[in-house]
């Protein structure tokens, strides 16, 4: 079946530490994405990517790193930078043209101990 | 739009009314934008969409309401379900923006039996 998929459901981390979530897409899209949601809130840009070996910070960057190596993958590591990681993660991909929806994976819970 | 952070607004409505939730965007250059639905753990469902050049758009029990003059989008559920109790965000984008998604801040819809 095609679709977005996030890897691992649930994440723990410790304080210092650098961790790499996992985003596949099989639906041949070109731009991907990911999202920062935290509890209550909504849905905040941290980078995204609109083709191969290229990518964008949004609007909160600072903390995490990406890289866009192959078309399928769009992994986001979480830096020891990044003051309060406790967060939903959401990886979503789009065609990349004007005017098309995005897809989501199911999101990773990573959580500081 | 609404600022992306802050604490989500909620709506509850009793079974078989109909639900209103409305979103303000902020781009007057955005042309086209998208509902999603969003439940307790899981990554944002789309529901609907609509593009600039229109002022409604009707799916299976929902209907979305555009109004370019004030910058305002609206999600209509009629008959609104216990499965309809989720958190629903409004989306824009606009062609020179990259086609990048931006969110509101969502509402948290809750159905009563």
């Amino acid at each position: 079946d095609g679709g977005i998929t996030q890897s691992p459901k649930y994440l723990f981390r410790k304080e210092g530490q650098n961790v790499t979530l996992s985003c596949e897409q099989n639906l041949n899209h070109d731009a991907m994405y990911w999202y920062r949601q935290d509890p209550g809130q909504g849905l905040r840009l941290i980078y995204y990517s609109q083709i191969v070996n290229d990518f964008q910070k949004g609007d909160i960057a600072e903390g995490y790193s990406v890289s866009r190596e192959k078309k399928e993958s769009f992994p986001l590591t979480v830096t020891s930078a990044q003051k309060n990681p406790t967060a939903f993660y959401l990886c979503a991909s789009s065609p990349g043209r004007a005017n098309t929806e995005a897809f989501f994976g199911q999101g990773t819970r990573l959580t500081v101990v | 739009g609404e600022s992306v952070g802050l604490h989500l607004p909620t709506l509850s409505v009793q079974e078989g009314d109909n639900s209103i939730i409305n979103c303000a965007y902020s781009n007057s250059a955005s042309d086209y934008f998208i509902w999603y639905k969003q439940e307790s753990g899981k990554g944002p469902q789309f529901i609907i969409d609509i593009r600039s050049n229109m002022d409604k758009r009707q799916g299976q029990r929902v209907t979305v309401l555009l109004n370019k003059t004030v910058k305002h989008l609206s999600l209509q559920i009629a008959a609104t379900q216990p499965g309809d109790s989720a958190v629903y965000f409004c989306a824009e984008t606009w062609r020179s923006g990259a086609n990048n998604l931006f969110f509101g801040t969502g509402t948290r819809l809750t159905v009563i039996p």
